[in-house]
């Protein structure tokens, strides 16, 4: 009964390549979020959905697209990867967009490109 | 702007000793203020959260906070470190103007000797 969960865990790629991450949630939360982790461990928000809507876009190279289908999933589309985009690429959600609601975690992502 | 600052990048215990790690946080509102916990190739995991209720905050584990106005800090503790304590802490602020976008400290490494 996994609350967030990602696929895949794993994800070595050439530059140049297409790929995707998907990110479910069975918590019934309102809002999914993507972050990136780096290899000193910073932790910046990326993007953030409320119902399927895009709230939060940081500044992130329009080669990373968000699509949500549904409140419970939000996937991270990434085009022409590049090197500088390895990372360990992590999901969450929260019941909604107040402040006082904790984040909840998927696993992470980890992204390795060669 | 609502931001964090972890001061030790690094902190080093012995089994059985108390824990300290220090959070300052800068907030223009009323912040909500979280510490969540990675160990090793993990996801993150909530210790635990302020939210302008009592001030004193316990979490799992044996950790607890206290949330100082006037310092503006939100200091994690505990009395006794394990072994399994060893892992990267995340001091959180909740940005509440900006839909619960979280922004993360740099995180600090906690060593636990035997």
């Amino acid at each position: 009964d996994t609350a967030v969960s990602q696929t895949p865990k794993y994800l070595v790629t050439q530059m140049g390549n297409d790929k995707s991450i998907k990110c479910e949630q069975n918590l019934g939360h309102d809002t999914m979020y993507w972050y990136k982790q780096d290899s000193k461990k910073f932790l910046k928000i990326m993007f953030s959905y409320n119902n399927k809507e895009l709230i939060i876009n940081e500044t992130v190279p329009n080669r990373f697209s968000p699509k949500s289908p549904d409140k419970a999933h939000l996937n991270l589309h990434i085009n022409s990867l590049e090197l500088g985009d390895s990372a360990v690429y992590f999901c969450a959600s929260s019941p909604n967009t107040r402040g006082s609601y904790e984040q909840y975690f998927g696993p992470g992502t980890r992204l390795t490109v060669t | 702007a609502q931001s964090v600052t972890q001061l030790d990048s690094h902190v080093s215990v012995s089994e059985g000793t108390p824990v300290l790690l220090r959070c300052n946080y800068s907030s223009s509102y009323s912040p909500s203020l979280f510490w969540y916990v990675q160990h090793p190739n993990k996801g993150l995991q909530l210790l635990l959260k302020y939210t302008s209720a009592a001030t004193l905050v316990k979490g799992i584990n044996g950790f607890e906070a206290e949330f100082k106005k006037s310092e503006t800090s939100f200091h994690l503790t505990k009395p006794s470190a394990h072994m399994s304590d060893a892992a990267e802490y995340f001091c959180v602020v909740s940005v509440l103007a900006h839909n619960n976008d979280m922004r993360f400290g740099a995180g600090t490494r906690l060593t636990v000797k035997p």
